[in-house]
């Protein structure tokens, strides 16, 4: 079994500013790691994803995420962010082999709020 | 490209009545999953299916709910008698078989179900 944390519930930054989204997670077998935001009475879309390869894992909208196995962490991150970032971001992860790979095991989900 | 269309976008109704959520995934997805997004559980897996055959349903909540994959361009989410804690975001979300291990579940924009 897997689980998630997102350790803030809600980000409040200014326009332009850096921001990182934290996450951990804990899982007794290799996961592969996911970012997925959801805007506004949208359904969620996926951010970016890391498989296997380079740990550092680009994605859309100028977000990247790295992942640190000893730390059980893939935070989130975007150098300068705009208005229209305002969104919720979950992480999410899954399982690379097994019955349950099928299953992605969410984070609750971090409110970012981007002000003027 | 169609997305994942989902209906009704909201609905309201009273304690006790039958619930029917509908979902049409993107055509050529051979899997389906419904979720129920709560401010207070995030995101719940409630039922997989998979070339139309329900895999792993161990997280509808109780009998009152059901969901049938009658071919591979519907499905429903049923819940009969509803009650005010079944008020929910619920989503459904496709994929194709050879996205499985790169989680890119794709997510209609919800069904907004209030119970009063």
């Amino acid at each position: 079994a897997q689980s998630v944390t997102q350790l803030d519930s809600q980000v409040p930054v200014f326009e332009e500013a850096p921001v990182e989204l934290r996450c951990n997670y804990s899982s007794s077998v290799s996961v592969y790691l996911f970012w997925y935001v959801q805007y506004p009475n949208q359904g969620l879309q996926l951010l970016l994803k890391y498989l296997s390869g380079s740990t550092l894992v680009k994605g859309i909208n100028g977000f990247e995420a790295e992942f640190n196995k000893s730390q059980t962490s893939f935070h989130l991150r975007k150098p300068s962010v705009h208005i229209s970032d305002t969104a919720e971001y979950f992480c999410a992860v899954r399982s690379i082999s097994g019955g349950s790979n099928y299953k992605l095991t969410f984070g609750k989900g971090t409110l970012l709020t981007v002000n003027p | 490209d169609a997305g994942v269309i989902q209906s009704p976008r909201h609905e309201v109704t009273e304690m006790g009545q039958e619930v029917t959520l509908r979902c049409k995934p993107i055509s050529g997805h051979n899997s389906l999953f419904w979720y129920r997004q709560t401010m207070m559980r995030g995101l719940e897996l409630l039922i997989y299916f998979n070339n139309n055959v329900p895999i792993d349903d161990s997280g509808m909540p109780e009998d009152r709910f059901s969901a049938k994959m009658p071919n591979a361009s519907f499905s429903t989410l049923k819940i009969q008698p509803s009650e005010p804690r079944d008020s929910a975001v619920y989503f459904c979300a496709s994929m194709t078989g050879t996205k499985i291990n790169t989680g890119e579940l794709f997510f209609g924009e919800g069904s907004r179900l209030t119970v009063l």
